[in-house]
């Protein structure tokens, strides 16, 4: 398997700009996180999904962030418009019932200029 | 709410010393532990884990005792090596099935030859 898949790996935009990070979970996990890392904050859960459906999303910052999950093989988490206090490297992460252990991917190291 | 409260970094050693990052938790029922490793540029890895009061998960080395009448979970090596050096973040998972886990502020580990 190859793993939990992020793309971009980077992405530098511009403040305004909308921004779409994509998340490839590991086939057959049920659940799938997505997470933001800061040096101030730390790790921070955004919203998870179970199935495809989303469970809490308690922790998304405001309105201009939004994530989707429209099949059990593909999620997008976009940001629009974007400001530079969204930067910051968002993980996704994805887990399956039976085994309980995460697997994380590389993330993506989002710069808003 | 359920919290995980880990010792700050950084933590500066010298190859083969020991090493100890203190883990404490707060959280109703019985949680799960985790161990998670992140190294520079890479997503987070799971270490090792204990599901129950007493269990001692370990790995690579590494070990931590789930200690429930101190709600810590301790990470210990006794003797690093240089690519130790790396984020070392204690996480928690409610005992609710399928909710997400819940990551202490990270703790990062320079280890010198």
């Amino acid at each position: 398997d190859a793993g939990v898949i992020q793309s971009p790996r980077h992405e530098v935009t511009e403040m305004g700009q909308e921004v779409t990070l994509r998340c490839k979970p590991i086939s057959g996990h049920d659940y799938l996180f997505w997470y933001r890392q800061t040096m101030m904050r730390g790790l921070e859960l955004l919203i998870y999904f179970n199935n495809n459906v989303p469970i809490d999303d308690s922790g998304m910052p405001e309105d201009r962030f939004s994530a989707k999950m429209p099949n059990a093989s593909f999620s997008t988490l976009k940001i629009q418009p974007s400001e530079p206090r969204d930067s910051a490297v968002y993980f996704c992460a994805s887990s399956s019932t039976l085994t309980g252990g995460y697997t994380f991917g590389s993330g993506t190291r989002l710069t808003v200029v | 709410g359920d919290s995980v409260t880990q010792m700050e970094g950084p933590v500066t050693l010298s190859e083969e010393a020991f090493l100890t990052i203190n883990c404490t938790y707060t959280a109703t029922g019985y949680p799960s532990l985790f161990w998670y490793v992140q190294y520079p540029g890479e997503g987070l890895q799971l270490l090792l884990k204990a599901t129950k009061a007493d269990d001692k998960g370990s790995n690579k080395g590494f070990e931590a005792t789930y200690r429930k009448e101190t709600t810590s979970f301790h990470l210990e090596k006794g003797s690093v090596q240089v690519s130790d050096s790396a984020v070392y973040f204690c996480a928690l998972r409610p005992n609710q099935a399928g909710t997400a886990l819940i990551f202490g502020k990270g703790t990062t580990l320079s280890v010198s030859s």
